[in-house]
């Protein structure tokens, strides 16, 4: 079973910082990374979705790939409480290119 | 969140009992999920359909069955369950089955087994 690994966290961070959210995976030949946001309680959010590698921005958001390390990340800038959620890194698995394999997530707890 | 609903939000069932959730996607997608999450685990797929057709069944228990009578809508019939079947299942579409459509989800139906 092909893996993705997030750190469970919680990730504190302060009001105003930048938040760095990882995320490794094992299948070497995926081609689509997606970033969901879940609160307590509630499904999950489409944030961004990238599949070249490099930087991609969507508002205070940056997604970041990189194919020959295998990792993708997730920057939130001038982070608000608002923010604090559950993060969960999604890919793609190869053979069905529409199956998606599903990190545990990352606690991220943004304090005022 | 509209874009995807799913009824009931919750749900208190015996093992003995039968129940149905209901997923309905308005965002004229072709291709619709069911998804179990567990606590401490990640999503897990289910069932896949493309135009009403199942194209994945990801290994789970016959007491779990899913229907799809249009692109619009799905089902997944219950009975019989266990209580380590306590989770909540997410719904969720996508315009097809292409590596790069995105899924959107439903609010989920919290599910408890008694």
């Amino acid at each position: 079973q092909k893996e993705v690994e997030q750190n469970s966290g919680p990730l504190s961070v302060p009001e105003g910082a930048i938040a760095s959210l990882n995320c490794t995976y094992s299948d070497r030949v995926s081609q689509s990374f997606f970033w969901y946001r879940q609160y307590s309680g509630k499904s999950p959010e489409l944030i961004m979705s990238i599949y070249s590698n490099g930087d991609k921005e969507d508002g205070r958001f940056t997604a970041q790939l990189n194919k020959a390390s295998q990792y993708v990340s997730l920057l939130i800038r001038d982070s608000q409480p608002s923010d604090s959620a559950t993060y969960l890194c999604a890919v793609n698995i190869p053979n069905s290119g529409y199956a998606l394999n599903f990190g545990k997530g990352t606690s991220l707890l943004v304090t005022p | 969140e509209t874009g995807v609903t799913q009824t009931p939000r919750h749900l208190v069932m015996g093992m003995t009992n039968k129940k149905s959730l209901k997923c309905e996607q308005h965002l004229g997608h072709n291709a619709m999920y069911w998804y179990k999450q567990s606590a401490k685990k990640p999503l897990e797929l289910m069932f896949v359909y493309n135009f009403k057709e199942q194209t994945e069944n990801n290994s789970v228990p016959s007491r779990f069955s899913p229907e799809c009578p249009n692109s619009s809508h799905l089902f997944l019939h219950l009975h019989t369950l266990q209580p380590e079947d306590s989770a909540l299942y997410l719904c969720a579409s996508s315009q097809d089955l292409r590596g790069r459509d995105e899924q959107y989800f439903g609010p989920g139906t919290r599910l408890t087994v008694t």
